[in-house]
């Protein structure tokens, strides 16, 4: 099956640092799919991705299609506390499947 | 605009006895439609996911079943439920095609 490996599992930054974070898999996606959990919450949504080498940008997050299909990463820069969740990324073929997650913690 | 309901937010529920859990979704039409459960500090696990009504494809041999009733309708059961049961239950949807998916608030079921 499509097997995703998000790295890493959990970050500890200073505020203002920048942070980066990535998956990769053994299959191919068509979509690439960023999202943010807090407690308790459903994942929102950050940033979607839809071609190969596709480079987006949301606000101060940034997210990469890798161009073997098969790999994507997110920057999210200047953190701020409210950055603090779970980072998951997800990638669609004929169905969705997530990462385990990324903890970032971000220190006032 | 799509909104994507899901409840109860919190359930506790014997070991042994049934579950129903609903999800339905607003504002579209033949949606993709995902159950998935959260384990706590854990990634998600897709369960189940549904093309269209009656269409249900499960992704792990479990005590859970998944049906879709209506278009807009996706309902996850249970006949007797276990302890490892329990989790955080998430509906998700999307766009027929497979475009991203947005989450519901999530049900977190505690077996005991």
């Amino acid at each position: 099956g499509q097997q995703l490996n998000q790295s890493p599992q959990s970050m500890f930054i200073q505020e203002g640092e920048d942070v980066s974070m990535n998956c990769t898999s053994s299959s191919i996606f068509n979509t690439w799919l960023w999202y943010k959990q807090d407690p308790g919450e459903g994942p929102v949504l950050l940033i979607a991705l839809y071609k190969a080498g596709e480079l987006t940008s949301n606000g101060r997050l940034t997210a990469q299609f890798g161009i073997t299909r098969k790999d994507s990463f997110l920057n999210i820069s200047a953190s701020i506390p409210s950055d603090v969740g779970i980072y998951f990324c997800a990638g669609q073929l004929t169905d969705m499947r997530f990462g385990a997650g990324t903890r970032l913690t971000v220190k006032p | 605009s799509q909104t994507i309901h899901q409840w109860p937010a919190t359930l506790v529920q014997p070991v042994g006895s049934p579950l129903s859990l609903e999800c339905t979704v607003e504002g579209t039409s033949n949606p993709n439609l995902y159950w998935y459960r959260q384990a706590a500090g854990r990634g998600l696990q897709l369960l189940f996911y549904s093309v269209g009504i009656g269409q249900i494809s499960s992704e792990v041999p479990q005590n859970l079943s998944a049906s879709r009733p209506q278009d807009r309708q996706f309902i996850l059961s249970s006949k007797k439920l276990l302890l490892s049961d329990s989790g955080f239950y998430l509906c998700a949807w999307s766009e027929a095609g497979f475009t991203e998916a947005f989450f519901g608030q999530g049900t977190r079921l505690t077996v005991v």
